[in-house]
């Protein structure tokens, strides 16, 4: 347990609205990831951050932006929802130094858009 | 860019046997991590194991271990004496070294059924 939790674990929402997850920390890490899961896709990563206010893209991040102003938390935000963002999204942590970096995740936000 | 693929989209296994799920992965690094992670309907990612490519060894973790070719850009994992509870997707993913900002990429996960 990476002391990872994201908030909310659920959530419907419209399509159009603003929506932002959250992912909290509680061990000081200094890299963390959101993904999103697509049947046929696998996971596939949106943002990362390595710093606070230092984030970056992903593979698919277009509709997201993320924002980091602590280190324990990381936001994700879907500024105008669509139904292709219809997902269930992780949150990541890379754990480990000197060839044992791993990544532990959080236990995930279903997300419907209508 | 890396690319990961996963063939079997699912298996199954009776309780107690043995099972390999296959992995195959394309870089043009000669360092980089692998990983098994599992997922029960729970949808927790649960790290299962990780191979470090520098080392020739396989990594073993209990019943879980794997057969890493770097030559084949393979590496697929054996899981012995299966028990319900190993039922759940299993994805294998790959990363480059990045000073702990190793990005995850994943193949699309095989689907674990084990039958009683």
């Amino acid at each position: 347990d990476a002391g990872i939790t994201q908030s909310p674990r659920h959530k419907v929402t419209e399509t159009g609205t603003p929506v932002t997850l959250r992912c909290h920390q509680t061990e000081n890490h200094r890299y963390m990831y959101w993904y999103r899961q697509d049947p046929g896709h696998g996971l596939r990563l949106i943002h990362y951050s390595y710093g606070v206010k230092d984030t970056d893209k992903g593979e698919v991040s277009d509709g997201y932006s993320v924002s980091r102003s602590k280190t324990e938390d990381f936001l994700l935000t879907l500024e105008s929802a669509t139904s292709s963002q219809t997902s269930v999204y992780f949150c990541a942590i890379s754990e480990g130094w000197g060839g044992q970096e791993t990544q532990y995740f959080g236990p995930g936000t279903r997300l419907l858009v209508l | 860019a890396q690319t990961v693929t996963q063939s079997q989209p699912e298996m199954s296994v009776q309780e107690a046997e043995t099972v390999t799920l296959s992995c195959t992965y394309d870089t043009s690094e000669s360092d980089y991590y692998l990983f098994w992670y599992k997922q029960p309907p729970s949808r927790q990612m649960i790290l299962v194991i990780r191979q470090e490519a520098y080392k020739q060894q396989n990594a073993t973790e209990n019943r879980f271990s794997v057969n890493f070719q770097k030559a084949a850009k393979s590496f697929s994992l054996k899981i012995s004496d299966s028990q319900l509870g190993d039922a759940a997707m299993y994805f294998c993913a790959h990363s480059s070294p990045n000073f702990g900002n190793e990005k995850l990429t994943f193949g699309t996960g095989t689907r674990l059924t084990i039958i009683p």
